[in-house]
Formats: structure tokens, sequence, C-alpha cells
């Protein structure tokens, strides 16, 4: 079946890393991804990662990912304020076009 | 911002109504994508439609339908409106061969 699963709080102090995870039971998704939801907001991609793949970085963002566990992780490094929102993890599974399934999605809190 | 625009913002009304949810993809984007938000379902993919035609189908109910129009941009119409449809409808449209999905603003249904 399809299901992604993320823990639904994180609280960090500013200036840690943030390391937010999320796994799936698709073994046929193609992409993963990361998309973030401020207050009031749309969703803003933030990064993907395609399944073959096991690491991508972007500045502060780094994706690791397990094909093996089908688990998905994203590291934000020093930590912001501005970066408190709802982060969302999604795959898309493999020939049903560009259907994204998406997690709960993650709180993350930082902290002054 | 995305370059998705959604048009209402915010609407409000009764069960039974029926109603009309705008969306113009960005530039140059042949596929759109319909999404509903809500607290108790999460988001949930509802339909694609790629260069006028249906692509990939999610959990849509048949009270709700899809077109997208020669000129690209895209309705959602909800029809026999009940409380529960209350969520915020999200639309969000991708490149040819492209992975990246980018999300509108949205728009607030409130059904009372």
């Amino acid at each position: 079946g399809e299901d992604v699963e993320q823990s639904l709080f994180l609280s960090v102090r500013e200036g840690d890393s943030s390391v937010i995870n999320c796994t799936y039971t698709d073994s046929s998704s193609t992409y993963l991804y990361w998309y973030k939801q401020e207050p009031g907001a749309g969703l803003q991609l933030l990064t993907y990662i395609f399944s073959n793949m096991d690491m991508k970085q972007d500045q502060r963002l780094t994706v690791l990912l397990n094909k093996k566990d089908k688990h998905l992780s994203l590291r934000i490094a020093d930590t912001q304020t501005g970066d408190s929102a709802i982060y969302f993890c999604a795959e898309r599974p493999y020939n049903q076009g560009g259907k994204l399934i998406f997690g709960q999605g993650t709180e993350l809190s930082v902290k002054p | 911002d995305s370059g998705v625009t959604q048009t209402p913002k915010h609407l409000i009304t009764a069960t039974g109504q029926r109603v009309t949810l705008r969306c113009s993809p960005r530039s140059g984007d042949l596929s759109v994508y319909w999404y509903q938000q809500s607290l108790d379902q999460g988001l949930q993919f509802l339909i694609q439609y790629y260069n006028g035609e249906e692509r990939a189908k999610g959990n849509i109910l048949e009270r709700f339908s899809a077109q997208q129009f020669p000129d690209l941009h895209s309705e959602l119409n909800l029809s026999s409106l009940e409380l529960g449809d209350s969520a915020l409808y999200f639309c969000a449209s991708s490149a040819p061969s492209r992975d990246e999905q980018f999300f509108g603003p949205g728009t607030r249904l409130t059904v009372l």
C-alpha cells in the first residue's frame, strides 16, 4: 500500500541542526520530496531526491535516503527561527502520473 | 511566490451549494494537480491534468469534477457541498519532463 509516516513535532534551539524523519511504504517510488508550509501559506518545494540516490545536499539542507529501510530524512544545518514551519515528506509512486502522497507533516519549532 | 495563482483566496458557502475554484499554472507548465488539505485527512491528491487531458486520479469524490482548458488554466468544481468538504484546496503545476511540483497559495473553502 501507499503510506508515508512522519513524527508530528520537533523542537530545537537556534543554531542547532534539525533532523526530520520520514518512512514510506511504496518501494516503487521514483522521487521523494520535502515541502515546507508556513502558517496560512502554500507549500514551498525545498528539495527532492531521485530514488537511486542516497544523498543530496543543497546549502543548509541535506537529504538522506535509505531505500532498503524506506527511510528519508531532512537535515537543516544552523537552524534559524525562520525555519519554524511544518515540513512535509512526499513520495511519488511509479506509474501514477505525478501523484504525490504526503505524510502528516512535522511541526518544527525553533527556540531562540 | 511560486508563479501558480489560485482564486478565490477564501470562499464561504452553505451546504448543498456548488462552487468553482480556479487555478492558473506557471508559464510553460502543462500539468496541473489538485490537492485537498484537511485536518482529519491531511494532504490528499485529487486529480491531475496534462495539456487538457486527465492523467491521474486520486480519491476524488463523484461530487467533485475538474477540467483543464486550452489556455491551461484549470477549474475544480465542487457540488452538493457538505460540512466535511471544508478544507484548503491547493493547485500545483509542473513543466513537461520535470519532476518538481510548484504549489499555489490555496483556496480556503468553508461550508456552513
